[in-house]
């Protein structure tokens, strides 16, 4: 079956520094995988995406790379700001059907 | 583009009364809509996807009865929590599926319900 697993938080880093939020997945075929982002008190939003194998998706300095060989898609910031401060959720979309699997989601707080 | 309304954002209500949440597709049709509840610091679980014009499908250990969801448009899905009680109390959140190229979920902000 389809599943992922995430890196279990609440993560706490300084202003300016390399945030990496590990995600593996399990999914027969080749899924589309998802980071998604939750600000304090709202909705998910769609950070970025990857859609194959090694395909690289980036938005707003953040950047994860889909590595079929090591079914991974972590998530990476080279220099965090106190504005990233938020849950991140792993996810992914089936080669089949249009459900989606989340992981648990990790809270990283980012201290000035 | 591909934006998901929520109506309310936040209600609050007697124990044994009944909740409509409505999640709106402002921008674009969507024949299939998901909804999920989320606790306090922790992941989304997914409660039901609702297809236009059918029955929705729950997920195990997801009460039909007491989470009535009605998709009777393209644009608009509902969730009615039945005879709420305080446990019924939780973030709910519905997304909308945009088929095509994009094969993405849009979400909603999300609906703060309190039961007391």
């Amino acid at each position: 079956g389809n599943s992922v697993t995430q890196m279990e938080g609440p993560v706490t880093l300084s202003e300016e520094a390399f945030l990496t939020i590990n995600c593996t997945y399990t999914a027969t075929g080749y899924p589309s995988l998802f980071w998604y982002v939750q600000y304090p008190g709202e909705g998910l939003q769609l950070l970025l995406k990857a859609t194959k194998a090694d395909d690289k998706g980036s938005n707003k300095g953040f950047e994860a790379t889909y590595r079929k060989e090591t079914t991974s898609f972590h998530l990476e910031k080279g220099s965090v700001q106190v504005s990233d401060s938020a849950v991140y959720f792993c996810a992914l979309r089936g080669y089949t059907g249009n459900q989606f699997y989340f992981g648990t989601g990790t809270s990283l707080t980012v201290i000035p | 583009g591909a934006v998901v309304s929520q109506h309310p954002s936040r209600v609050i209500c007697k124990s044994g009364t009944s909740v409509k949440i409505e999640c709106r597709s402002l921008d674009f049709q969507a024949t299939t809509m998901f909804w999920y509840r989320q606790f306090p610091k922790q992941s989304l679980m997914l409660m039901a996807t609702s297809n236009e014009g059918s029955k929705a499908t729950y997920e195990q250990g997801v009460e039909k009865d007491k989470f009535l969801i009605n998709h009777a448009s393209l644009t608009l899905s509902t969730l009615t929590v039945t005879s709420a009680h305080p446990e019924d109390s939780s973030f709910y959140i519905c997304s909308a599926y945009l088929a095509g190229g994009r094969n993405e979920q849009f979400f909603g902000p999300g609906t703060r319900l309190t039961v007391l």
